[in-house]
């Protein structure tokens, strides 16, 4: 069966430290993005790719990196300026017919 | 700025009744919106897809119904079983081709009593 791959499921990052979270799918689908999820908050976009090498910032990208080098692929690195980083991290992917399919997520920590 | 919201945050029901959960979005020009189910600590299971020309979707006991021009989506779940509880989610994809990222509402806690 197709789906969203995410790893790790948990991750744990010290001060100071940039840290890449995976995301993989096999879907072959053309969008992919990275959302960011706090309690008690809604889901907010982080970074989102329509197609290979190339990529947009989502309304909180600051402290973010991506990179969309293959289709099936579209990891995010946290970066040390990212102060507050402790979250859950979800990835998607998009179908015109079957809208947006996610990962599992990864639980990132600060330590 | 698009806003979601969901009514209500948290709804404890007993098993077996009928209920209704609430989305309402600020902006009408949606290109579609989705029903998501997430347990604690999992991603998004997709639940429903309503297209902005359609009026409802059907899938076993949940039925999402949306009137764009009122801004308005409604989840019904009939028959409900304690499976049910979950943090259910909705979400707006803007017009313009909907490849620019869902906006969230932050969720309906819900509780199915044995």
């Amino acid at each position: 069966d197709g789906g969203i791959t995410q790893s790790p499921k948990y991750l744990f990052r010290k001060e100071g430290q940039n840290v890449t979270l995976s995301c993989e799918q096999n879907l072959n689908h053309d969008a992919m993005y990275w959302y960011r999820q706090d309690p008690g908050q809604g889901l907010r976009l982080i970074y989102y790719s329509q197609i290979v090498n190339d990529f947009q910032k989502g309304d909180i990208a600051e402290g973010y990196s991506v990179s969309r080098e293959k289709k099936e692929s579209f990891p995010l690195t946290v970066t040390s300026a990212q102060k507050n980083p402790t979250a859950f991290y979800l990835c998607a992917s998009r179908s015109t017919r079957r809208g947006y399919t996610f990962g599992s997520g990864t639980r990132l920590t600060v330590v | 700025k698009q806003e979601v919201t969901q009514i209500p945050a948290a709804l404890s029901v007993p098993e077996g009744e009928n209920l209704v959960l609430n989305c309402s979005f600020t902006d009408s020009a949606i290109y579609n919106l989705q029903w998501f189910r997430q347990d604690p600590g999992k991603g998004l299971t997709s639940l429903l897809l309503i297209q902005s020309s359609q009026r409802e979707q059907t899938s076993g006991r949940l039925n999402a119904s949306l009137d764009k021009s009122s801004g308005r989506s409604t989840l019904y779940i009939a028959a409900s079983q304690p499976g049910d509880s979950a943090t259910y989610l909705c979400a707006v994809n803007p017009a313009g081709g909907g490849a620019d990222g869902l906006t969230f509402g932050k969720g309906t806690h819900l509780i199915i009593q044995p």
